[in-house]
């Protein structure tokens, strides 16, 4: 069966920091793959995607993820974190198979430390 | 352009009770896909529904049930709620239908189960 797997169900930064998110897939076929975040009280929100056209995709508030076929892995970076980006995030995938159902790991909760 | 509003916001219920809970997307969205969010299982897809057609489901028994009006609007239904059922309960709207399509979510209802 199709998964996605998020390592660390909490990671802290300091501000300013390097944030790492990281996610594997388990797919034959290089699926559909995205990163949303929740802040709290909030449903998510999409923070970028993939669709093949580019294995570096930029998105939003300053993230963005690789996706590494060799490596099944679609980790989320962003060079310097700020207090605002304190939130939960998750990696989901789209086989690519007429089932077409998005798929959501666990989550991984950020926090930012002062 | 307002967002994708879910009513009731919270809700309590108990076991054996049924319970309906309304979504409306963003205007002119067609798409309408319900999720399920708990602690233990974390984020799982429910269905979708496309003018007024459900287009796909996830794996969840038949107690739970959806239906789309003719603006657009969804609602889901649980029966005979269990225990299990408590969770936050997503609504996401698209222009398209078909999940890798970017879904704008509501905040969600979060339903508890005595």
């Amino acid at each position: 069966a199709q998964s996605v797997t998020q390592l660390g169900s909490h990671v802290s930064v300091s501000e300013g920091a390097l944030v790492l998110l990281r996610c594997n897939y388990s797919s034959s076929v290089p699926p559909y793959l995205f990163w949303y975040v929740q802040y709290p009280n909030q449903g998510l929100q999409l923070l970028l995607k993939y669709t093949s056209a580019a294995t570096l995709v930029k998105g939003i508030n300053g993230f963005e993820a690789e996706f590494k076929k060799s490596e099944t892995s679609f980790h989320l970076t962003k060079p310097s974190a700020h207090m605002s980006d304190a939130a939960e995030y998750f990696c989901a995938v789209i086989p690519m198979n007429r089932d077409d159902k998005i798929i959501f790991g666990k989550g991984t909760r950020l926090h930012i430390l002062p | 352009k307002a967002g994708v509003t879910q009513t009731p916001r919270y809700l309590i219920k108990t076991r054996g009770q049924q319970v309906t809970l309304s979504c409306s997307p963003i205007s002119g969205h067609r798409s309408v896909s319900w999720y399920q969010q708990t602690p233990g299982q974390g984020l799982q897809f429910l269905f979708e529904y496309f003018s007024e057609t459900q287009r796909n489901k996830g794996n969840f028994p038949g107690r739970f049930s959806g239906r789309q009006f003719s603006n657009s609007r969804s609602e889901m239904n649980v029966s005979t709620l269990e225990l299990g059922d408590s969770a936050l309960y997503l609504c996401a709207s698209s222009s398209r239908t078909g999940s890798y399509n970017e879904q704008f979510f509501g905040p969600g209802t979060r339903l508890t189960v005595l």
